[in-house]
């Protein structure tokens, strides 16, 4: 079965620290993304990737870097974390072919900022 | 979002009864999708669908791009339906982006 897995499932980060979000695919999609979601709000895009070493800019992409080194893999950096990123991301990977545009999502990451 | 327009905003059911939720699309949609976040916060998809219906169990999703909407229909509503339902909307013309909407949080109750 398709599977996306991120670490780590939970973080307390420091304000202004650095803080990486990690993502793995086993489902050989091209496509991955990560998405924010805050309090009793839906998923909003950050960043995605269509191939390895390549990253496009989503819907809210400031105060955020990505990194698609393989096809597997796909992490969302915080290079100075702020409150206002608490929230929970998950990442998602899609194929675009047989199963059309359908995510599969990760369990979710809850970073908490202090 | 201002793209994908979710409702009701949330929802009680009694057990064993039926409802529909539905989204609105200001956006040329290609695609749609349903998905369920469960209580602890996991995201499953229930429906992909072009233009149609589909139905699975209880549940039956209609999507009519004319008129851009989408319907998600639950039959005979069990404790487990239980959780918040969003509707996802692939974009025709903006790089086949996928916007969601806020949400239906459903309760159902024994």
């Amino acid at each position: 079965e398709a599977a996306v897995t991120q670490s780590p499932r939970s973080k307390v980060a420091v304000t202004g620290g650095k803080v990486t979000l990690s993502c793995h695919q086993t489902n050989n999609h091209d496509y991955m993304y990560w998405y924010r979601q805050d309090t009793g709000h839906g998923l909003r895009l950050i960043h995605y990737s269509y191939v390895a070493d390549s990253t496009e800019k989503g819907d809210i992409p400031d105060g955020y870097k990505a990194s698609r080194p393989s096809q597997e893999n796909f992490s969302l950096i915080l290079e100075l974390a702020s409150l206002s990123q608490t929230a929970v991301y998950f990442c998602a990977s899609s194929d675009r072919g047989n199963s059309g545009n359908t995510l599969y999502f990760g369990e979710g990451s809850r970073l908490i900022v202090v | 979002g201002d793209q994908v327009k979710q409702s009701p905003s949330a929802l009680s059911l009694q057990e064993g009864t039926n409802s529909a939720l539905r989204c609105n699309f200001s956006i040329a949609t290609t695609t749609v999708q349903w998905f369920l976040q469960n209580p602890r916060g996991s995201l499953m998809n229930l429906f992909y669908l072009v233009p149609g219906t589909k139905e699975n169990g209880r549940l039956k999703s209609t999507f009519n791009s004319k008129e851009s909407y989408s319907t998600l229909h639950i039959r005979d509503a069990q404790l487990e339906d239980s959780g918040t339902y969003f509707c996802a909307a692939e974009a025709r013309n903006n790089n086949n982006r996928i916007f969601f909407g806020d949400g239906t949080q459903l309760v159902v109750k024994p």
